[in-house]
């Protein structure tokens, strides 16, 4: 059964901080590692990672994959009260079929 | 540009009853999925179409059924509803289940049964 595991469970930060979110997975079959960002309502797509060591970048956000070792990072510098949200990462296997993580909760104070 | 649709936004029901949630992807994506997400949950899969033909199945529930139309339309039909199936959800569509694409969503259909 495919496994994704995101840390930490929640965050506080101040403004301006920066922040490194974690994702570990388990997938049989494995195609791709997918970022989304959950305000509301329905997540909204970030990144998509397909190779390892090549990091992609959109903004204050930032995203690699290793491969080797099974994780993805999600980093944001320069963080605003706007990207308080819940941040899943999923995994997408050979049917593209999305496996959720549990999420990250990240709070951004004033 | 288009996203995917979904209809109702909202659905009160009562247990026992029936609901139909409704999903059109983004023009010319085949590929639709289902997904609930429970109160403080990660969505879980529920089921996947790809040209009209069911592709992959997850853990939905025997009392759930859907079907992708040839318009690529989706419909996700709930019967004998429980207070457990409370929750919000999600359809999402992508450009064929064979490339590596990503999925989009939309924006949920939120679900009370009381």
């Amino acid at each position: 059964e495919d496994k994704v595991v995101q840390s930490p469970l929640s965050l506080v930060v101040h403004e301006g901080d920066t922040v490194t979110l974690n994702c570990s997975y388990e997938v049989t079959n494995f195609r791709s590692l997918l970022w989304y960002k959950q305000e509301k309502k329905a997540p909204t797509f970030l990144f998509m990672l397909t190779s390892s060591g090549i990091e992609k970048k959109s903004g204050r956000l930032s995203s690699i994959l290793d491969k080797k070792e099974l994780f993805s990072i999600l980093n944001i510098t320069a963080t605003q009260t706007g990207d308080s949200a819940i941040y899943l990462c999923a995994s997408n296997n050979a049917g593209n079929m999305l496996t959720f993580g549990g999420g990250t909760r990240l709070m951004v104070k004033p | 540009a288009a996203g995917v649709i979904q209809s109702p936004r909202h659905l009160i029901k009562e247990k026992r009853e029936t609901a139909t949630l409704k999903c059109y992807p983004i023009p010319r994506h085949d590929t639709v999925y289902w997904y609930q997400q429970g109160p403080g949950q990660d969505p879980q899969f529920l089921i996947s179409f790809y040209e009209k033909m069911q592709s992959d199945k997850g853990s939905i529930p025997d009392r759930f059924s859907a079907q992708q139309f040839s318009d690529y339309h989706s419909e996700l039909n709930m019967s004998s509803l429980e207070l457990g199936d409370s929750a919000l959800y999600f359809c999402a569509s992508s450009l064929s289940p064979r490339g590596n694409t990503e999925a989009f969503f939309g924006q949920g259909t939120r679900l009370t049964v009381v």
